[in-house]
């Protein structure tokens, strides 16, 4: 099956720097990558999602890019504010054959000091 | 605003017992995910349903869980007998038939004494 593998496991960042998260992947038939976000005690949240026939999608402070040759994908958030801190997960699908299922990555624990 | 709903938001039990844990995926969609979640372990898929039909159950302990769809508004996932190492977030999430987005209900935290 799928294999996600997400870095660094944790990341600190003062208010204002730019953050980015890697995620490996490697099933070549994936075609779908969502991040999602959890607020301490919180439900995770899905906050972008790109599909394999994009390079980058952009969203305010958030971009996600696709490099499908690699086989990576990796979140960047720019102007970063302290409620940006929270554990952030990707995750790669192929809707096709496994019917929606997600595979995740470990996490990323992201502080964003003031 | 459409959210996954679950029951309850906490539960503390003893060591033997039952536990169930309900799920009322938002309305129209028809794939139901039951999820895992600790420190050591991350995010692990422990079932899945399309159209009420389990798909995929691998990752769930037959010996003691159990988890069913017995409408199309309601998704059960069982543990019997529990045990302290099932203590966790036990988060479902629901899909709808046209998209991959996967939506999260706000979890039930399960400690087992």
């Amino acid at each position: 099956g799928e294999n996600v593998e997400q870095h660094p496991s944790t990341l600190s960042v003062q208010e204002g720097d730019s953050a980015v998260i890697k995620c490996t992947y490697s099933d070549s038939a994936s075609n779908y990558f969502p991040w999602y976000k959890q607020e301490l005690g919180k439900r995770p949240q899905l906050i972008i999602d790109i599909r394999s026939n994009v390079g980058e999608k952009k969203d305010q402070r958030i971009a996600v890019t696709l490099n499908k040759t690699a086989k990576h994908f990796s979140l960047h958030i720019t102007e970063t504010q302290p409620e940006d801190s929270a554990v952030y997960f990707c995750a790669a699908s192929d809707r096709g054959s496994t019917l929606g299922r997600l595979y995740f990555g470990r996490g990323t624990q992201l502080t964003v000091w003031p | 605003d459409a959210r996954v709903t679950q029951t309850p938001r906490d539960k503390v039990t003893e060591m033997g017992q039952e536990v169930t844990m309900r799920c009322q995926p938002i309305l129209g969609h028809n794939t139901v995910f039951w999820y895992r979640q600790t420190m050591k372990q991350g995010l692990e898929l422990l079932a899945y349903f399309r159209n009420r039909a389990p798909l995929d159950d691998s990752g769930m302990p037959k010996d003691r869980f159990s988890a069913e769809m017995p409408d199309a508004t309601l998704a059960t996932l069982k543990i019997q007998p529990s045990e302290p190492r099932d203590s966790a977030v036990y988060f479902c999430a629901s899909g709808s038939p046209s998209g991959v987005e996967q939506f999260f209900g706000p979890g039930t935290r399960l400690t087992v004494l």
